[in-house]
């Protein structure tokens, strides 16, 4: 199946600063990209869906200005966590679609793990 | 909440026998997939069926789907000790998917 790669895949910051997260589709192009958090234990909740080109549309309650997703090219999405605070803490996981060859199925890349001090 | 509920919430069995997970889900949909998760990893697609499929088999997984009942259940058949992880049923609306909570199965050697 297709590959989706994050980067980096663990990352400790402290509380203020920014961090930027890649989601790579490593050999398909992906004109949708998705980004979900998940909290320790609990299940996956749909962020964020990142559109090619154009701005990405948040789910309800998700902030906007504090996770901003650029997604510039057919194979790179990105989620920048501004001004983290430790309940920013969790397991960011990105998904993309390969709607060239017709697949229905979202490829899910190995997750971030995000720990805010 | 679009998220689905799972149950049970914890699934604690012995090698060999089977597992069932339950999910329900509250809109219509396009389809339902089922995904594993082994802990602090990505997700694992196992199986999708369509919203006119009414049950699939995948190996030892067999998924059925009510769409009237808005339910689907997962079957893990002779488990195995690998199969330890969380799974989670992702309903299809349009272009998202949303995730249920979740079971998480332990299989006891």
């Amino acid at each position: 199946g297709a590959v989706v790669s994050q980067h980096p895949s663990r990352v400790i910051c402290k509380s203020g600063t920014s961090v930027k997260i890649e989601c790579r589709s490593l050999d398909f192009q992906a004109t949708t990209m998705f980004w979900y958090r998940q909290f320790p234990k609990q299940s996956l909740m749909l962020m964020a869906t990142s559109n090619e080109g154009s701005k990405a549309t948040y789910e309800q309650g998700v902030e906007k200005d504090k996770f901003l997703i650029n997604h510039a090219s057919l194979t790179l999405s990105t989620l920048t966590v501004t001004s983290a605070h430790p309940e920013d803490s969790s397991f960011y996981i990105c998904s993309a679609r390969d709607w060239v060859s017709g697949s229905n199925e979202q490829f899910f890349g190995p997750g971030t793990r995000l720990t805010v001090l | 909440s679009q998220q689905g509920e799972e149950d049970p919430q914890a699934l604690s069995i012995q090698e060999g026998e089977n597992a069932t997970m339950n999910c329900s889900y509250k809109t219509s949909i396009n389809n339902l997939q089922w995904y594993r998760q082994n802990s602090g990893r990505g997700l694992v697609h196992l199986i999708l069926i369509r919203s006119n499929e009414r049950e699939k088999h995948s190996g030892r997984l067999r998924v059925t789907l009510d769409t009237s009942k808005k339910s689907s259940s997962l079957l893990i058949t002779a488990s195995r000790a690998a199969d330890t992880a969380s799974y989670f049923c992702a309903t299809e609306r349009g272009n998202q998917f949303y995730f249920g909570t979740g079971t998480s199965l332990t299989v006891i050697p």
